[in-house]
């Protein structure tokens, strides 16, 4: 069975860090691109960054360039989002998503991370 | 940059169909692809590739396009189908994923 678990998420105060971790099982981790997504409390779902399935090409959506890092451990299977400089703003569930908009599709159940003092 | 537009609320009799649009320039040039979204519950794909459906999604689901316009089709919408639905296609670049503002599907 396909899984991806999220974890890492919680309480945070602006201009704090937080890692994100997803956790990937039932399938050949290495063979996938991976993303991450967030939605916001009753918003939308926002794409945030892209990965390849060996780390070697990397994208990340402009509201979290240069404060967000994208990385992947293909040995532990899981895939991270390492987020520096948090803003209220950014207080939302995180998502992890394997082979985005593709055949393959298919999400974590979500992390929530909450900015606030 | 790109953006997709979408309708925030759509109502559909039980068992009748309905189309729910996104618009944007990118899709000229980008497949959409559509998600459905239960309250507390992951996104899950429905449509890639502007047409195609995963294993799994009943064939009431079909995608189509047209100039600057996707469109996802519910023929016959059950209960179940109650839910908000994404697009998504690709910025200028390319490289960059772009959502739609989310469609409140209600099914009366």
């Amino acid at each position: 069975e396909v899984q991806l678990v999220e974890s890492g998420g919680g309480l945070v105060q602006p201009g704090g860090s937080l890692r994100l971790s997803c956790a990937a099982s039932g399938f050949t981790f290495s063979s996938y691109e991976m993303n991450w997504v967030r939605q916001a409390p009753g918003k939308g779902l926002e794409w945030l960054s892209y990965i390849s399935g060996r780390g070697g090409t990397i994208y990340y959506a402009d509201s979290v360039k240069g404060r967000f890092t994208i990385s992947r451990d293909n040995a532990k299977k899981s895939l991270y989002l390492q987020m520096y400089s948090l803003k209220v703003e950014d207080t939302a569930v995180y998502y992890c998503a394997r082979d985005l908009r593709g055949p393959n599709d298919f999400w974590g159940q979500g992390t929530l991370v909450t900015v606030s003092s | 940059s790109s953006e997709l537009t979408q309708d925030p609320a759509v109502s559909v009799a039980l068992g009748q169909t309905v189309r729910i649009t996104c618009q944007g320039n990118s899709l000229r040039n980008y497949y959409a692809s559509w998600y459905q979204q239960r309250p507390g519950q992951a996104p899950i794909l429905v449509i890639y590739g502007e047409t195609n459906r995963p294993s799994g999604i009943p064939d009431r689901f079909s995608g189509s396009s047209s100039g600057n316009t996707a469109s996802l089709t519910i023929t016959g919408a059950q209960a179940e189908d109650e839910a908000d639905y994404y697009c998504n296609s690709r910025d200028s670049s390319g490289n960059r994923v772009v959502f739609g503002g989310g469609t409140k599907l209600t099914v009366l």
